[in-house]
């Protein structure tokens, strides 16, 4: 079964500082897809950024990238220079290619709430 | 533009109350999916469409049932409602490439008392 992992429930971060926020999955599948969201205090889901297994690059979007260690299956996210409108509820998301009749199913984890401060 | 769209925004009821929940996308998408949040448990599939007339249940089904009669809508509909549905609740819809992401509506907030 897959699982995603985000252990920080909470995390502050300095404006024009960089963040990293933790993922972790697990997945016995070879082929897979690791996604970020960001969901503002107004509630809608944001895509940010998007890694797939056989990816030889870490994926990079503007401020953020991800650092893909696909041995640790971890997929952090860094968020460099940081913005107060940086604040927000971050998931960590990972579809699964290998399910049938699964189609496009993200399995989430529990999300960490960031905090970016003057 | 290209958009996901999910009415009501807000829903208030009380137990046992028949409602639906719209969903409609315009990006021609052939998957479909229902999520709902809650806190500390991130979002869960409750069900979801890999073309029309074809659904299927997602993790956490119970209570709720769909059509997709047409590509572009995805009704969520709760039979007899209940105190443990209230929840944040989000279509999304994508394509059927393994790489396209998944683009969400804004969110339905349904409180049932």
């Amino acid at each position: 079964a897959q699982k995603i992992t985000q252990t920080q429930p909470g995390m502050f971060v300095q404006e024009k500082e960089a963040v990293t926020l933790d993922c972790t999955y697990d997945t016995s599948d070879p082929s897979y897809g690791l996604f970020w969201y960001k969901q503002p205090s107004s509630g809608e889901m944001i895509f940010l950024i998007y890694q797939g297994s056989y990816d030889q690059q870490n994926a990079t979007e503007g401020r953020y990238s991800l650092n893909f260690q696909k041995a640790r299956k971890s997929a952090n996210l860094v968020i460099s220079a940081s913005q107060l409108g940086d604040s927000a509820m971050y998931f960590c998301a990972m579809r699964d290619w290998a399910l049938t009749g699964g189609g496009n199913k993200l399995t989430f984890g529990t999300g960490t709430q960031l905090k970016v401060e003057l | 533009e290209a958009q996901v769209t999910q009415n009501p925004r807000y829903l208030i009821t009380v137990t046992g109350k028949k409602l639906t929940v719209t969903c409609s996308q315009n990006m021609n998408h052939e998957y479909m999916s229902w999520y709902r949040q809650d806190p500390g448990l991130g979002l869960r599939q409750i069900y979801y469409s890999m073309n029309v007339e074809v659904t299927d249940k997602g993790d956490v089904p119970e209570g709720y049932k769909v059509s997709r009669k047409e590509k572009r809508n995805f009704p969520l509909i709760l039979e007899s409602p209940s105190p443990n549905q209230t929840s944040l609740y989000f279509c999304a819809s994508s394509s059927d490439r393994d790489t396209d992401t998944q683009y969400f509506g804004p969110g339905t907030r349904l409180t049932v008392l």
